[in-house]
Order: structure tokens, then sequence, then C-alpha cells
């Protein structure tokens, strides 16, 4: 079945450090690719998207390519604050109509 | 514009007792999700719903779990007896699909239950 791995975490940073969270993907067919982020206490927030490939998505500074050859969605940020301290989760839609696939999810502490 | 709203917020009960959770998706949206999350399974899909009817349950963990959806505006997620392994936060989630196409799920904040 569909399923997303993400590298495990936590990743910690100091502040202005460059950020990268792994992502790659099995499925079938063409699916749309996600990052959602939950930040403490609440629940979870589409971040960015793309949805077919060499898409990119980007928010916030945050930006993610599909790369349908190697199968990833990695999620990069060129300078991370302490506000961007949170979980961040990698998805795809797959499995049926509107049906997402979540990863376990990586937390990212930043320190000043 | 009101996000999903879920509640109570915070729910403590004893095993065994019936619980109940709330949540009103979003005004105009056609389709409504339930998570668990726990720190050992992750994120986990429950149950969802296009136009209020379950489209796919297999993510209930028992019989004890049922989830209803009597009309556009309200769901919801029954346990009953409740055991303390069911502890978790619940997430609802809702979305807007069209033409078969997966759209973006807006979250609630979510219910924390603690049965003891």
């Amino acid at each position: 079945g569909d399923s997303v791995t993400q590298m495990e975490g936590p990743v910690t940073l100091s502040e202005e450090a460059f950020l990268t969270i792994n992502c790659t993907y099995t499925a079938t067919g063409y699916p749309s690719l996600f990052w959602y982020v939950q930040y403490p206490g609440e629940g979870l927030q589409l971040l960015l998207k793309a949805t077919k490939a060499d898409d990119k998505g980007s928010n916030k500074g945050f930006e993610a390519t599909y790369r349908k050859e190697t199968t990833s969605f990695h999620l990069e940020k060129g300078s991370v604050q302490v506000s961007d301290s949170a979980v961040y989760f990698c998805a795809l839609s797959g499995g049926g109509f509107q049906k997402l696939v979540f990863g376990t999810g990586t937390r990212l502490l930043v320190s000043p | 514009d009101a996000g999903v709203i879920q509640s109570p917020r915070h729910e403590v009960t004893e095993m065994g007792q019936e619980v109940t959770l709330r949540c009103k998706p979003i005004s105009g949206h056609n389709s409504l999700f339930w998570y668990r999350q726990t720190m050992m399974r992750g994120l986990e899909l429950l149950i969802y719903f296009n136009n209020n009817v379950p489209i796919d349950d297999s993510g209930m963990p028992e019989d004890r779990f049922s989830a209803k959806m009597p009309n556009a505006s309200f769901s919801t997620l029954k346990i009953q007896p409740s055991e303390p392994r069911d502890s978790a936060v619940y997430f609802c989630a809702s979305s807007l699909a069209g033409s078969g196409r997966l759209d973006e799920q807006f979250f609630g904040p979510g219910t924390r239950l603690t049965v003891l």
C-alpha cells in the first residue's frame, strides 16, 4: 500500500541554520504531496503542497520539490527561526478518494 | 471564518465509561475525517465521511469505537466502554473535495482524552 517515510527526529538546529527534513514515498499512480506542521498544543496546518512531478510548493520560507524519479519531497528552509519549532508531517494523497497517508512526523527544535 | 470546532478540548474519564467526542466541520465542507494521535503510533486515520456517508472505517480499532455524521455540520466519535489504551489526542478534520481530487484538510484543535 501507499506509505510515507520521514527522517527520525528530533532535528536540533540553531537559529538561522539551514533545514532539510527528508521525505520519501511509495505510491501507485500520481499522488499529491503535502507538508503539514503541528505547533505545540494545536492541530495540523497545511504548510505547502505539490500536485504533480517537478512542482515546487513554498510557503513561509519553506520549500519542497516533488521529485518523481527519486520519489521524494524533502522540506527545506534557508534560515530557521525559533518560531519554526514544531512537528512536521509529510503526507500523500493515496489509497483512494480523499484519503491522506501521513509520515510519522519529525520534531524540529530551534534554539536561539 | 470559524475553523473546525471540537469539543471537549480535554476529557478525563474512568475506564468503562462512555466517551463522546464532537466535531463541527467548516461550513460548506463535504468531507470529514477523524484521526487519533499517540506517541507510540503517530497519527492514524480512524474513519472518514463524504457527504455524511462513511467511506472508509478500516482504521477504527475495534467495535468499542463508533462514529456518526447525522448532518453536514456535526459528527460524533463514541467510545464505549473506554479503556486506558484509548488515551490519545483525537483530531477532526474537514475538507471540500471535488472531481475526485484531494483538497486541503483543515484540522481542529483536538480533544485530549485521558482514560484512567
